[in-house]
């Protein structure tokens, strides 16, 4: 079973440029996320989606921030315009889902995308 | 809100030493409790979990972690570690049901061979 992909696994762009982050769910998992980790901070939490919809994206920083689920398959999240703060690098994870609880709870991550904004 | 401490940023042991990192965690409900590991180069991977029942639980490559409620704690423990340990080490929770993961700020372990 293929895991968590996401692309680019690093990005370096200007201020003010945009830029899309994609990630692929394992197959059949409903549950997706995006996390974040800013250099010597702990990993948080930007939003959930259940296939389609989204969630909770309480931790999503501004509304500089997009991130869509078209079709409940892959997920796309855009920053425009880029910022220097918003560099670090963006994990996202997926999970079977929430009712269960056990392992189709467990989230499992992807490599994460590296993205350096100069 | 919830939240998660964990008690170094930074270990280094030698290879056979005995380990155990630190997590506490602050939240008024129920909890699932993770450890994840990420080595060089690699990405975040589970390394154990708790969901219910025996508070002692065994995951990957000889790693285990006790859940005590009373304290709030989901300490990681090995009895010896190897060079290959290398790695970070993040604890992190989330509410039964719930989805966002609330992570530690994670633990640098550096094992000399």
């Amino acid at each position: 079973e293929a895991g968590v992909t996401q692309f680019p696994s690093h990005s370096v762009i200007e201020k003010g440029q945009t830029v899309t982050l994609r990630c692929d769910p394992i197959s059949g998992h409903d549950n997706l996320y995006w996390y974040r980790r800013v250099m010597g901070k702990e990993i948080k939490f930007l939003l959930h989606f259940v296939k389609e919809s989204k969630q909770d994206e309480s931790g999503m920083p501004n509304n500089r921030f997009l991130a869509e689920r078209t079709g409940g398959t892959y997920s796309t999240l855009k920053v425009q315009p880029a910022e220097l703060e918003d560099s670090g690098v963006y994990f996202c994870a997926s999970s079977q889902d929430l009712i269960s609880g056990g392992a189709r709870e467990t989230q499992y991550f992807g490599p994460g995308t590296r993205l350096l904004v100069l | 809100a919830q939240s998660v401490s964990q008690h170094n940023h930074h270990v280094i042991l030698s290879e056979a030493a005995s380990l155990e990192l630190g997590c506490n965690y602050s939240y008024g409900g129920t909890v699932n409790l993770f450890w994840y590991v990420q080595y060089p180069g690699q990405h975040l991977q589970l390394l154990l979990k708790y969901f219910s029942g025996d508070p002692l639980v065994k995951g990957i490559k000889g790693f285990e972690a006790e859940f005590i409620k009373s304290k709030f704690s989901f300490n990681l423990r090995k009895p010896s570690v190897q060079w290959s340990d290398t790695a970070e080490y993040f604890c992190a929770v989330n509410a039964k049901g719930g989805n966002k993961l609330v992570f530690g700020a994670g633990t640098i372990l550096r094992v000399k061979s």
